[in-house]
């Protein structure tokens, strides 16, 4: 079945770092791949997305690239600011698979201080 | 704006007690989902809807029913509650195949229930 690994949070870093969250997937085709971000006391939002291999989703200043022969996904930023502070989790959806929705990863939680 | 409702943000609830939370949803989208978050175990699915009076168990079903009687609105219930259904749960709409892109779901604020 598919599934998708994110690296173990929390992540802490200081303002104006440089941030990257590691996702990698197993998926049996050739799934769509999203990034939502849950700001605390919030539900989920749609962070960026890409729907084939080597596209990228931006959004925010957020980056991830879809890397096909690494089954990876993985969220980057140049500078992150404390309202950065969220839990980001790494989706997959398989095509054809749009009624069932998405298989998470378990969220990586991210603390940035100032 | 696009909006997905959940009627009450956080509910105490007793064992034993039938519990209902609501959905709502205005961008009369098909789908719809119950997924409940607990931590270091993500967001697990519980049920979802892809039409009006259909429903498709998810992951975790055991404990929970839905019911969908009108395109806008997806109900979560728990016949008799316990308290290893303490949990956030979020709701969430999409558009059909057809008409978006698979998986770009719309989620509510999350219902926190405690069960004493």
């Amino acid at each position: 079945g598919n599934s998708v690994t994110q690296m173990e949070g929390p992540v802490t870093l200081s303002e104006e770092a440089f941030l990257t969250i590691n996702c990698t997937y197993t998926a049996t085709g050739y799934p769509s791949l999203f990034w939502y971000v849950q700001y605390p006391g919030e539900g989920l939002q749609l962070l960026l997305k890409a729907t084939k291999a080597d596209d990228k989703g931006s959004n925010k200043g957020f980056e991830a690239t879809y890397r096909k022969e690494t089954t990876s996904f993985h969220l980057e930023k140049g500078s992150v600011q404390v309202s950065d502070s969220a839990v980001y989790f790494c989706a997959l959806s398989e095509p054809g698979g749009g009624a069932d929705g998405l298989t998470f990863g378990k969220g990586t939680h991210l603390i940035i201080q100032p | 704006d696009v909006k997905v409702t959940q009627s009450s943000r956080y509910l105490v609830k007793r064992t034993g007690e039938k519990v209902f939370l609501e959905c709502v949803q205005d961008m009369d989208h098909e789908n719809m989902f119950w997924y409940r978050q607990d931590p270091g175990l993500g967001l697990r699915l519980i049920y979802f809807s892809y039409d009006v009076k259909m429903k498709e168990k998810g992951d975790i079903p055991e404990g929970y029913s839905v019911s969908r009687e009108k395109k806008e609105r997806f109900s979560l219930i728990l016949e008799s509650a316990s308290t290893n259904q303490t949990s956030m749960y979020l709701c969430a709409s999409s558009f059909d195949l057809a008409s978006g892109i698979p998986g770009e779901l719309f989620f509510g604020e999350g219902s926190r229930l405690t069960v004493l």
